[in-house]
């Protein structure tokens, strides 16, 4: 498996609290993804950095934030976090040539 | 812009017969198409991919996928379902624009009867 490690990797929360979500790379990839899966929507781009800080968001970004200070951790963070929030949180990463590698998964609940 | 769509949320094959899960994309660009399978409780793994090469891209596990540019489908088929293929499958394509966001269909779920 390529190095990349996800923290937590399960997380239960109470609605309205921060929640802040780690990838961590041992690759020196330039791309890193988040996304969230859900049943009947697949997998769905939250946010994306394409090197050290520099991100973009995606289909669903809203209501997440990321930041990405050294090119091995892309952090997410739920500001306050919602029921709706709750899901499967994917990291993945890449290098120029497109292929994707992912993380193993966070399941994140939000009560 | 970029859209992908799986025809099919749930196939069921017997094992040992042939397997067929369908995706169809929309691209702007020449596109780069992907088909990811994820077992259960697992992350997710790359079959296979086409890049504007050979249009029958063959992957692991003996899967390939044909790209028909005529008909924007890039199905994936395997002549013989084994047990351990079931699982989901999503087809993926490419944004080329900065980042290569990739966009991803909705699944299908693989199931094989013994």
């Amino acid at each position: 498996d390529a190095g990349i490690t996800q923290s937590p990797r399960h997380k239960v929360t109470e609605t309205g609290t921060p929640v802040t979500l780690r990838c961590h790379q041992t690759e020196n990839h330039r791309y890193m993804y988040w996304y969230r899966q859900d049943p009947g929507h697949g997998l769905r781009l939250i946010h994306y950095s394409y090197g050290v800080k520099d991100t973009d968001k995606g289909e669903v970004s809203d209501g997440y934030s990321v930041s990405r200070s050294k090119t091995e951790d892309f952090l997410l963070t739920l500001e306050s976090a919602t029921s709706s929030q709750t899901s499967v949180y994917f990291c993945a990463i890449s290098a120029l040539n497109e292929k994707l590698f992912f993380g193993s998964g966070t399941q994140l609940s939000v009560l | 812009a970029q859209s992908v769509t799986q025809l099919d949320s749930h196939v069921s094959v017997s094992e040992g017969t042939p397997v067929l899960l369908r995706c169809n994309y929309s691209s702007s660009y020449s596109p780069s198409l992907f088909w990811y399978v994820q077992h259960p409780n697992k992350g997710l793994q790359l079959l296979l991919k086409y890049t504007s090469a050979a249009t029958l891209v063959k992957g692991i596990n003996g899967f390939e996928a044909e790209f028909k540019k005529s008909e924007t489908s890039f199905h994936l088929t395997k002549p013989s379902a084994h047990m351990s293929d079931a699982a989901e499958y999503f087809c993926v394509v490419s944004a080329r624009e900065r980042g290569g966001k990739l966009i991803f269909g909705q699944g299908t779920e693989l199931s094989v009867k013994p």
